[in-house]
């Protein structure tokens, strides 16, 4: 599988203020995505990066907050702007690796950036 | 470590006994499912997927049914160690729909010695 690495591993953050979370992949990837997983709960897709063209957003979510930059197949940033409390979360990368073996393609998922807003 | 999943749903189960996880879906068109596995602090970790045209699938100590007429998924673990504690989530997607995943609620599962 890929090796997904994600920075700052977490951050605690001052309401209003913005953070950057990176994500680098060890190979080239097409797809990837961002998620966020609130406290206690599951993984809500945000958004899917695309290289080359501006991220596809979920509902719930808007550019303006979660503005995502991918300038290329390993690398993608997600910023949550303006933060709030409610922004505490972990928030994951994946990305979709095919397998050329059984010609099976499966997303992987990043450590993950736990943020802390205060 | 990080308090993923405080509130899901726990499954204790004796170390050495079988685990089964359970997992309902929505939508009948999802046509790919998989199995993550999430520690304390990590992100999600691959365990082992399903094509909806199939019905049963194993790997390492691990198997995944399906049951499309109910629209049900489970993980089965067998010989259920300490270090298989953590809480699961099932995921499903739709290949036309661009594998975007939907996550399901996730359950923990803490292994007794």
């Amino acid at each position: 599988s890929a090796v997904i690495s994600q920075k700052p591993s977490r951050d605690i953050c001052q309401r209003g203020t913005s953070l950057t979370i990176q994500c680098q992949v060890d190979s080239q990837v097409t797809m990837m995505f961002w998620y966020r997983q609130q406290p206690g709960q599951s993984l809500t897709l945000i958004a899917t990066a695309n290289q080359g063209s501006e991220a596809t957003y979920e509902s719930g979510f808007v550019i303006d907050k979660f503005p995502i930059s991918r300038p290329n197949l390993t690398f993608s940033t997600l910023t949550v702007s303006n933060m709030s409390p409610e922004d505490s979360s972990i928030y994951l990368c994946s990305v979709e690796y095919f397998f050329l073996l059984d010609r099976t393609d499966t997303q992987y998922f990043g450590p993950g950036t736990r943020l802390t807003v205060l | 470590g990080e308090s993923v999943g405080l509130h899901l749903p726990t499954l204790s189960v004796q170390e050495g006994d079988n685990s089964i996880i359970n997992c309902a879906y929505s939508n009948s068109a999802s046509d790919y499912f998989i199995w993550y596995k999430q520690e304390s602090g990590k992100g999600p970790q691959f365990i082992i997927d399903i094509r909806s045209n199939m019905d049963k699938r194993q790997g390492q100590r691990v198997t995944v049914l399906l049951n499309k007429t109910v629209k049900h998924l489970s993980l089965q673990i067998a010989a259920t160690q300490p270090g298989d504690s953590a809480v699961y989530f099932c995921a499903e997607t739709r290949k036309a729909a661009g594998n975007k995943l939907t996550f399901g609620g996730g359950t923990r599962v803490l292994v007794k010695p």
